[in-house]
């Protein structure tokens, strides 16, 4: 079965600063591929990146970017120069399934992220 | 372009009446999911179709939960009987369907539907 980890619950941010937020995953499978979401207070899911495992570059998208250690089963968020609408709950998410048994993901449990001005 | 729809919003029952959550996916896209967040249990896929064909069920938590997508433009979920724990944010979301090999393909994700079941 597999499994997403995010290890840490909350954490505060000073504005302009950078932030890692962790992701371990668990699977069998050689081929899959990560996400990252955001989820402000207003609720909605906001795909933020995406790194497929056999991507040579990790992942950037503006000021979002992804520390994909494979061998490591990691794929770390990194914000870049914090701003107060970073604030939010991010979601690590994989889909480690084949494409004839379709494109669902499996969701970690969240790290609510608080921006300080 | 229009994004997932869902309706309602927001919705407040009493246990034991029915409840109908709607969503309209992307147009163009394959793949339909719905979700049920709680603080407790995070983000759960309760179901998901192809092709407007449901491929697994198996995040149902009861027969009191059944879905249908009668065309490729419209799902429901129903709860018949709903109950207080029931309540919870229902998402719906979609995407494309991949080619071959590992594909981006993100889900988007609908603004929810907040359930409170008295």
């Amino acid at each position: 079965a597999q499994k997403i980890t995010q290890t840490q619950p909350g954490m505060f941010v000073q504005e302009k600063e950078a932030v890692t937020l962790d992701c371990t995953y668990d699977t069998s499978d050689p081929s899959y591929g990560l996400f990252w979401y955001k989820q402000p207070s207003s609720g909605e899911m906001i795909f933020l990146i995406y790194q497929g495992s056999y991507d040579q570059q990790n992942a950037t998208e503006g000021r979002y970017s992804l520390n994909f250690q494979k061998a490591r089963k990691s794929a770390n968020l990194v914000i870049s120069a914090s701003q107060l609408g970073d604030s939010a709950m991010y979601f690590c998410a994989m889909r480690d399934l084949p494409k004839a048994a379709g494109n669902k993901l499996t969701f970690g449990g969240g790290t609510r992220v608080l921006v300080k001005p | 372009d229009a994004g997932v729809i869902q309706s309602p919003r927001h919705e407040v029952t009493e246990m034991g009446q029915e409840v109908t959550l709607r969503c309209k996916p992307i147009s163009g896209h394959d793949y339909l999911f719905w979700y049920r967040q709680t603080m407790m249990r995070g983000l759960e896929l309760l179901i998901y179709f192809n092709n407007n064909v449901p491929i697994d069920d198996s995040g149902m938590p009861e027969d009191r939960f059944s879905a249908k997508m009668p065309n490729a433009s419209f799902s429901t979920l129903k709860i018949q009987p709903s109950e207080p724990r029931d309540s919870a944010v229902y998402f719906c979301a979609s995407s494309l369907a991949g080619s071959t090999g590992v594909y981006r393909n993100e889900q988007f994700f609908g603004p929810g539907t907040r359930l409170t079941v008295l």
